[in-house]
Formats: structure tokens, C-alpha cells, sequence
């Protein structure tokens, strides 16, 4: 029963590419972020939704487009990839107001 | 803008000993700080929370302090192990005056515990 949960764990593809990142969350949460981790290991925000609504967007570039059908799911698109995207990037969920995020496993893009 | 700050970036200890890893922030209005654990190529580990009010967290040979005012936080890890060397992350919960708030991390301490 993983609480939130990202596929594909492993993601390896070519520069200019199109690829998804899937996130859903089955804790009955109404908030849910997406976390890039670089390869100084640094974890940085770059999205939050709540109930489908974008609340947080730390000026990511507009390659990267969120999506959120459902509030236990939010999605990551990115278009036309950069060797600068290759990182991990970890969805996380919390309830708004209690303050605590729950990260699932992380998935590792690899861009080539 | 909140900043996260971790000292030191990386820390090599025998087995045995005592070690206390060091965190601080810029903006004192937090909910909440957290540590973390994160192992090579792994996800996040929730070690330790510690709500704005209270001054201390312990769990087995971990314990984590907070001084909110000075924007201090340390972890103490009791009887160092090898199975304890993984990259420590702490970081807080911040609203910063807006209607949302996000977890902000420092850039971790890379920990290594040889026997």
C-alpha cells in the first residue's frame, strides 16, 4: 500500500525528447508537489497543486507542465529535454494546514 | 526568502562516536523542521519533526533540537554506526507571509561512519 507513488522510477532518454512523470497519492490528500533533486543533491520545490489548482510555481521553465486531473494525482510533463533536467525528481503529498509532506520514492531522469 | 543552511557539507567519524550535525535559517516563522535521511540513490527518510513550540524531538539514538529564535537546529546521533553513514537533509515548513506553504531544504551533510 505505497502512499504516494511516482512512475517510472528510471527514466533514460535523448535531448529534445518529450517524456511524463506520474505521482498519485492515496492518502486522501488535497495538496501535492513536485521536488527536483540536482546532482549536488540539493532538493528544490518547483510546483504545488491543491485541489487541481496551482498554488506554488517557482519559476520553473515553461517546458515543464504540471497536470493535476484529480487531486490524488499530479502529473509532470516536460518538453523538449535538457541535459540540465537529468535529476530526481520526488512528488510528495500533505493535507493544507497540517503541514507535513509525504515524498514518494523519487524518479531518476536521465537525459542523453 | 528563506535559505537552509547545513554545516558541514560532509563528516567522516569513527564507530562509536558522538556526532552532532548542524542546521540553521534565515526566517525564524516556521511551522515545522524536519530531518531527514537519504541513502545513495534512494528516496526521502522522515527521521525527526519538530513543531514550532517544542524545543527537542529524540527517537532511539537520534535527537534533534530546535531554537527557533536564533534559527538554530542540531541533530545529535548517539554511538555512531557504519549503517548510519547516508546524507542527512533538514528542512523547514514556511509559509513566509503567504497562504501556502512548502518545505525548504538545506543542501544536506554528507555522513560517513567507518568501523
Amino acid at each position: 500500500d505505497t502512499a504516494v507513488s511516482q512512475t517510472p522510477k528510471y527514466l533514460v532518454t535523448q535531448m529534445g525528447n518529450d517524456k511524463s512523470i506520474k505521482c498519485e497519492q492515496n492518502l486522501g490528500h488535497d495538496t501535492m508537489y513536485w521536488y527536483k533533486q540536482d546532482s549536488k543533491k540539493f532538493l528544490k520545490i518547483m510546483f504545488s497543486y491543491n485541489n487541481k489548482e496551482l498554488i506554488i510555481n517557482e519559476t520553473v521553465p515553461n517546458r515543464f507542465s504540471p497536470k493535476s486531473p484529480d487531486k490524488a494525482h499530479l502529473n509532470l510533463h516536460i518538453n523538449s529535454l535538457e541535459l540540465g533536467d537529468s535529476a530526481v525528481y520526488f512528488c510528495a503529498s500533505s493535507q493544507l494546514g497540517a503541514n507535513v509532506l509525504t515524498f514518494g520514492a523519487g524518479s531518476r531522469l536521465t537525459v542523453l | 526568502k528563506q535559505e537552509v543552511t547545513q554545516i558541514p557539507a560532509a563528516l567522516s567519524v569513527p564507530e562509536g562516536e558522538n556526532l552532532v550535525l548542524n542546521c540553521s535559517f534565515t526566517d525564524s516563522a516556521i511551522y515545522n523542521l524536519q530531518w531527514f535521511r537519504q541513502d545513495p540513490g534512494k528516496g526521502l527518510t522522515s527521521l525527526l519533526l519538530i513543531q514550532s513550540s517544542q524545543r527537542e524531538q529524540t527517537s532511539g539514538r537520534l535527537n534533534a533540537s530546535l531554537d527557533k529564535s536564533s534559527g538554530r537546529s542540531t541533530l545529535y546521533i548517539a554511538a555512531s554506526q557504519p549503517g548510519d553513514s547516508a546524507t542527512y537533509l533538514c528542512a523547514v515548513y514556511y509559509a513566509g507571509g503567504t497562504s501556502y506553504g512548502k518545505l525548504t531544504f538545506g543542501q544536506g551533510t554528507i555522513l560517513t561512519v567507518h568501523p
